[in-house]
């Protein structure tokens, strides 16, 4: 099963207009950490926003909310004002402990959703 | 502001030819990760690093692939042979402590390999 499930291969927005991008995630561990990157044509992952499970409030980094329904399992990202550098690819990532190996909390990562603002 | 270096940032080889990326995490940073990504989906995790020792690396193709990271700085991710499905972008990305559910990770630009 998949971990984390992104079911918007591509979305457009108008620039100046938020948007929302999906995220759903698989576990059962009681102790996570959702996250959300970008990823731009050039390549690096840039970090955006994170939420604990643990967490009561949705988390806001800037122009940047994680609308987080824990019962639901869901944590989508709102990009509020889109602009156009706003233009990527966004992953949604969960850490969770993983058994394997010597065992560690690991970073998996969705398929990603590609952004395109129109001016 | 700090960063994880990554070189090459191409790499374009022959199937069958050897091939290795280098990765310089940011200073301090004990956790190293080597991910996958193959074009259009998510990166995925190959191996991780804690200091020097492998902490992970279940999903690593050992018959051709080998990682190390001997003094716990720096890390060499080897691939011999390259086969076509190889063809990727292997990122680097490093984290200050051993990693619980809220550490972030620090990405490098990656290096887009493709074999031909």
């Amino acid at each position: 099963a998949q971990k984390i499930t992104q079911t918007q291969p591509g979305m457009f927005v108008q620039e100046k207009e938020a948007v929302t991008l999906d995220c759903t995630y698989d576990t059962s561990d009681p102790s996570y950490g959702l996250f959300w990157y970008k990823q731009p044509s050039s390549g690096e992952m840039i970090f955006l926003i994170y939420q604990g499970s643990y967490d009561q409030q949705n988390a806001t980094e800037g122009r940047y909310s994680l609308n987080f329904q824990k019962a639901r399992k869901s944590a989508n990202l709102v990009i509020s004002a889109s602009q156009l550098g706003d233009s990527a690819m966004y992953f949604c990532a969960m850490r969770e402990y993983a058994y394997s190996g010597a065992g560690s909390y690991q970073l998996t990562f969705g398929k990603g959703t590609k952004l395109s603002v129109i001016p | 502001e700090a960063e994880v270096a990554q070189s090459p940032r191409y790499k374009i080889t022959e199937k069958s030819q050897a091939v290795a990326f280098w990765c310089d995490p940011i200073s301090g940073h004990a956790t190293l990760y080597w991910y996958r990504q193959i074009l259009g989906q998510g990166p995925e995790l190959l191996v991780q690093f804690q200091d020097e020792s492998v902490v992970d690396d279940s999903q690593l193709p050992k018959d051709r692939f080998s990682a190390e990271r001997l003094k716990g700085v720096d890390s060499t991710l080897k691939i011999q042979p390259a086969e076509l499905g190889d063809s990727a972008m292997y990122l680097c990305a490093s984290s200050l402590e051993p990693p619980g559910a809220n550490t972030e990770a620090f990405f490098g630009q990656g290096t887009r390999l493709t074999v031909v």
